[in-house]
């Protein structure tokens, strides 16, 4: 069964501005993990926050997490057209089993 | 590095034939994970191997679906005999371990069946 819910499932903006998406999943976890998927390609790693850890950042991209809400958001700033892209998040369990959420479908629109 | 490669890149059969894909993990990676993921939702792990040994196999259909890691480097899934609900891309992907670590994917095998 899938772990992660994101939210919403699809967003379109213009270029330049933020984006947000959020994440929540049923039970405890070990780390969270967002993705990127182009169109027919595979899965881009793009960050990983542990349990312990509140929030990250890497670039554009930054990343929270409230284990006492078990939920994350992923935040794009100054999004570009190439950003267009789904969006997944991703937990590991105690066990390290992962789920992948169903996703989220940005559009950046030039 | 080399990414990982998986292969063939589509395929196309009759329900009840078999299938078989084939993925190749970053050299030096100890975990592999094969995902389904149907037209529109995530990816849903199949399998999860550790070396050459199962850590996860819990959602992978066992009655016609069946993978294997020799020698703890290539991995292959097989189908048999597949079902129309089975057309989805099936994706593979490699950590250096699990637990704490990024996975990186192959690009999947598309697979119809008509």
């Amino acid at each position: 069964s899938q772990q992660g819910e994101e939210d919403p499932q699809a967003l379109s903006i213009q270029e330049g501005e933020n984006a947000t998406m959020n994440c929540s999943y049923k039970t405890s976890i070990n780390n969270l993990q967002w993705y990127r998927q182009n169109s027919g390609r595979g899965l881009v790693h793009l960050i990983l926050i542990r349990s312990n850890e509140r929030e990250k950042h890497s670039g554009r991209l930054r990343v929270t997490l409230d284990t006492s809400k078990k939920s994350s958001s992923l935040l794009i700033t100054a999004s570009r057209a190439a950003d267009t892209a789904s969006y997944f998040c991703a937990t590991a369990g105690p066990n390290n089993d992962m789920r992948f959420g169903a996703g989220t479908r940005l559009t950046v629109k030039p | 590095e080399a990414g990982v490669a998986q292969s063939p890149r589509y395929k196309i059969i009759e329900k009840r034939q078999s299938v078989a894909f084939w993925c190749n993990p970053i050299s030096g990676h100890a975990t592999l994970y094969w995902y389904q993921q149907i037209l529109g939702q995530g990816p849903k792990l199949l399998i999860q191997f550790q070396n050459n040994g199962v850590v996860d196999d819990s959602q992978l259909p066992k009655d016609r679906f069946s993978a294997e890691r020799l020698k703890g480097v290539d991995s292959t899934l097989k189908i048999q005999p597949a079902k129309l609900e089975d057309s989805a891309v099936y994706l593979c992907a490699s950590s250096l371990a699990s637990g704490n670590q990024p996975q990186h994917f192959g690009d999947g095998t598309r697979l119809s069946i008509l």
